[in-house]
């Protein structure tokens, strides 16, 4: 059963305008969230995450926003770019420490953005 | 600073044989972890190590077996392949800072017919 949700297979935004991704997850003992871009051929990279303390937080163009109650955590791309034409992956970090490089992740969005 | 590197990039088995991926970290990263992606889905984690010792592992068989050494690269093996096995396998070594903050290679494409 997956625990990490990401519903929308592709998401197609115009450029300057914003994209939002959206995740959800079931496990309430997760307390740390990641968001990860993957381009074709290439290993997925780090974007930006959040912990379940707070309920915001913004790297630049890119802002994480957790709802515990809904368990639910979105990504605001603002203004999106052509650049930002990937794959984008949620993951939540296994509960228990100890073991970081546990991630659990959903099956993804591609985003395209369209000049 | 040299990145993560994996090889080989691609490669064909046949069912029942065995494989081994290899895995170089990135300079001054001491753990390593090893995810299976299958078609169409995300990343799923296999086993991850922490100065050479295996200190955690997801929902894979023993036959899925890891290693890592002094200098932190890693391999992958895999015995008796099935055809479920057929997935890209990326390596991520991170140094800890940044929780969850993972460091990927660019995969091994393993293809079991």
């Amino acid at each position: 059963d997956q625990q990490v949700k990401q519903n929308s297979p592709s998401l197609s935004v115009q450029e300057g305008r914003i994209s939002i991704l959206n995740c959800d997850y079931t496990n309430s003992m997760f307390d740390y969230f990641l968001w990860y871009k993957k381009y074709p051929a290439e290993g997925p990279t780090f974007l930006i995450s959040i912990s379940s303390i707070k309920d915001k937080n913004e790297d630049g163009r890119f802002t994480v926003f957790l709802n515990k109650s809904a368990k639910h955590l979105s990504l605001h791309i603002v203004p999106s770019q052509p650049g930002d034409s990937a794959v984008y992956f949620c993951a939540a970090m296994h509960p228990g420490g100890g073991s970081q490089g546990n991630l659990i992740f959903g099956k993804g969005t591609k985003l395209s953005v369209k000049p | 600073e040299t990145g993560v590197t994996q090889s080989p990039t691609h490669l064909i088995k046949t069912r029942g044989q065995q494989v081994t991926l290899r895995c170089s970290s990135q300079s001054g990263h001491n753990t390593v972890s090893w995810y299976q992606q299958a078609l169409g889905q995300g990343p799923q984690f296999i086993f991850q190590y922490y100065r050479e010792e295996e200190n955690g592992r997801g929902n894979f068989p023993p036959r899925f077996s890891g290693l890592q050494f002094p200098n932190y690269s890693s391999e992958l093996n895999v015995n008796a392949l099935e055809l479920d096995d057929s997935a890209l396998y990326l390596c991520a070594s991170s140094d800890g800072r940044v929780p969850g903050e993972l460091f990927f290679g660019e995969g091994s494409r393993l293809t079991v017919l």
